[in-house]
């Protein structure tokens, strides 16, 4: 049973570029959550996505957008990077009756130069 | 608006001894969450121990158990008989239970480095 993958593991974009960044939830699981987690931090909540909708978003800019497919995978697009939004991005899933917990993936490191 | 707080940036514990690590929150919500999640060099966030605030006994996992005070909102989990792999940053979060508005997103505190000495 896969648990949450996502890719690619590292990256490298220079400010101004656009960068999308993807996630496959554990089987079974529905609904999927972005964090940004800077060095040396907890994670912050980017948005969430459920039945292919935004559901919730934190306190981002509108340059962080994402989107859900059929298959509830998910993927987080970041515009106009900026060197502050190096980061690793953390995708978690989980089903979103019964108050489940959140399962996450490897994350994704982004490096802006 | 909920935070979370843990006070100690830097945790140190003798392997095979017990370590405890702290954490506080503020909510005025009566019904929530509480998560530890370990993070080891490898990046990956792992559960490692849950309580839902509505139940009075202490969730336990193994070797790894929570100490739940609600009245002082205080969640610490303690490590008992710890080894080397333990060794990892440890991140208290918080979660609303209801399935509407702001309670689905995982409120975290900064993290406790957990170094694991032989």
């Amino acid at each position: 049973d896969a648990g949450v993958t996502q890719s690619p593991t590292h990256l490298i974009k220079t400010r101004g570029q656009q960068v999308t960044l993807r996630c496959s939830p554990k089987s079974g699981h529905d609904t999927v959550s972005w964090y940004q987690q800077a060095l040396g931090q907890g994670p912050q909540f980017i948005f969430q996505y459920y039945e292919e909708e935004e559901r919730q978003r934190g306190n981002f800019p509108d340059r962080f957008s994402g989107h859900q497919f059929p298959n509830y995978s998910s993927e987080l697009n970041v515009n106009a990077l900026l060197l502050g939004d190096s980061a690793l991005y953390l995708c978690a899933s989980s089903l979103s009756r019964y108050n489940q917990p959140q399962h996450f993936g490897d994350g994704t490191r982004l490096s802006i130069l | 608006a909920q935070t979370v707080t843990q006070s100690q940036p830097e945790m140190s514990v003798q392997e095979a001894e017990t370590v405890t690590l702290s954490c506080t929150y503020d909510t005025s919500e009566s019904d929530y969450y509480l998560f530890w999640y370990k993070q080891p060099p490898s990046r990956q966030m792992i559960l490692v121990i849950r309580q839902e605030a509505y139940k009075q006994q202490n969730a336990t996992e193994n070797r790894f158990s929570v100490n739940f005070q609600k009245a002082a909102k205080s969640f610490s989990l303690k490590i008992s008989d710890s080894q080397l792999g333990d060794a990892a940053m440890y991140f208290c979060a918080y979660r609303g239970s209801n399935n509407a508005g702001n309670n689905r997103k995982l409120i975290w505190g900064l993290g406790t480095s957990l170094a694991v000495n032989p």
